[in-house]
């Protein structure tokens, strides 16, 4: 059974860039969330995408998007990059979606740094 | 709105010793599940155990065991026999059964196991 994947391992950038984050769904999951965690916090929820729609989205700026593909990988985009956006950028699969959601299983993580 | 808290910023023990995280949660789902997660240095969060609200059981997962009060709003983490193995970030989290079932976490507790 393979795990969830997640790449780059780490990014630098500059403010006011782009960068898109990629994540593989653990096999026979359909479900991918994304979070985002500060340094010293615990994950923020940003978006969730069920079968290529997005779910349910956390309390982030549009500047933040997603996708979902057919294989159920997915992207996270984000634009117009601030510094607060440094942080750890954590991938999560599971099965299914709102009260049928099953655990959730998360890749090593995007570190990411705006300078 | 759902909150997780996690009074210890930070735990130690010795090899072998069983460990208690604490952990007190927040909710007006009457249904809702609760997880720990493990996250060492490297970054990757790893499931370790998983309590329903409904669960007339406390869980248990090998070395792991999930003390659930629910009248307490608490489900502390119970880690037997330690490793060194066990150095880590640990973090409560709470889904519910409603909306997107996304997860919310606490800010972690980080423990540190010694020879």
């Amino acid at each position: 059974e393979t795990g969830v994947t997640q790449s780059p391992t780490h990014l630098i950038k500059t403010r006011g860039q782009q960068v898109t984050l990629r994540c593989s769904s653990q096999s026979g999951h359909n479900t991918v969330s994304w979070y985002q965690q500060a340094l010293g916090q615990g994950p923020q929820f940003i978006f969730q995408y069920y079968r290529e729609e997005e779910n349910g989205r956390g309390n982030f700026p549009p500047r933040f998007s997603g996708l979902q593909f057919p294989n159920y990988s997915s992207e996270l985009n984000v634009n117009a990059l601030e510094l607060d956006d440094s942080a750890l950028y954590l991938c999560a699969s599971s099965l299914g979606a709102g009260p049928n959601l099953e655990t959730q299983y998360f890749g090593p993580g995007t570190r990411l740094l705006v300078l | 709105a759902q909150k997780i808290t996690q009074t210890q910023p930070g735990m130690f023990v010795q090899e072998k010793e069983a460990v208690t995280l604490d952990c007190t949660y927040d909710t007006s789902d009457p249904s809702y599940g609760l997880f720990w997660y493990k996250q060492p240095s490297s970054g990757e969060m790893i499931f370790l155990i998983y309590q329903g609200s409904y669960d007339q059981q406390n869980a248990t997962e090998g070395r792991y065991s999930l003390n659930f009060q629910k009248a307490r709003k608490s489900a502390n983490l119970v880690i037997s026999a330690s490793q060194l193995g066990d150095s880590a970030m640990y973090f409560c989290a709470m889904r519910d059964f409603s909306g997107y079932s996304t997860l919310t976490f606490g800010k972690g507790t980080m423990l540190l196991v010694s020879p």
